[in-house]
């Protein structure tokens, strides 16, 4: 099945800075790559995803850039506010089978300092 | 509509009891997902159901099992629980999509399990 790696595992922002966690990933043939945030005791949400076929997508303050050559994808926030603060998870699906299963990175814990 | 929702959303086990953790969505999707988290291991799949009466293993299916008898629900079961087993399970559903749409997925609440 499709192996993702996430780093760094924590991450520490001063408010207004940028935050960048990168992932990669082993399935050449993945073509979906969706960032999901859980905040503290929360469910897991989608805030944003990529196809293949484009290599960047942004949304208000957040952008994912894709490689599909290297293998990896990136999430990257600007102008960080306390809000941001939760945990991020990247994931990829397993194109072996036709059920889409994804598989998740372990997780970037994202700590917006005041 | 109510999503996806899970119960119970707290449980205490002892070891070599059993449990059926419920799930159930109201969105007409086809896919069912049970995840666990654990701390720094991120999202595990246990088992999920491509449809009403079909079920297969994920990454982690051992000491679970799980039932799809309604297209709305989907059970995941601890026949004989172990300290292991202390997580926070998550379910999700989603619609079946296809190659441009329809790959988000759409999780429960969680259920926080601990098993002494």
């Amino acid at each position: 099945g499709e192996n993702v790696e996430q780093h760094p595992s924590t991450l520490s922002v001063q408010e207004g800075d940028s935050a960048v966690i990168k992932c990669t990933y082993s399935d050449s043939a993945s073509n979906y790559f969706p960032w999901y945030k859980q905040e503290l005791g929360k469910r897991p949400q989608l805030i944003i995803d990529i196809r293949s076929n484009v290599g960047e997508k942004k949304d208000q303050r957040i952008a994912v850039t894709l490689n599909k050559t290297a293998k990896h994808f990136s999430l990257h926030i600007t102008e960080t506010q306390p809000e941001d603060s939760a945990v991020y998870f990247c994931a990829a699906p397993s194109t072996r089978s036709n059920d889409y299963k994804l598989s998740f990175g372990a997780g970037t814990t994202v700590t917006v300092r005041a | 509509n109510a999503g996806v929702t899970q119960t119970p959303k707290f449980r205490v086990l002892k070891t070599g009891q059993s449990m059926t953790l419920l799930c159930a969505q109201d969105m007409n999707h086809e896919y069912m997902y049970w995840y666990r988290q654990d701390p720094g291991m991120g999202l595990r799949l246990i088992h999920y159901s491509v449809g009403e009466g079909t079920t297969a293993k994920g990454e982690v299916p051992d000491g679970y099992n799980v039932s799809r008898l309604k297209k709305q629900n989907f059970l995941l079961g601890l026949e004989s629980a172990a300290p292991s087993q202390t997580s926070v399970y998550f379910c999700a559903s989603r619609p079946r999509g296809t190659g441009t749409s329809g790959y988000e997925q759409y999780f429960g609440p969680g259920t926080r399990l601990t098993v002494t």
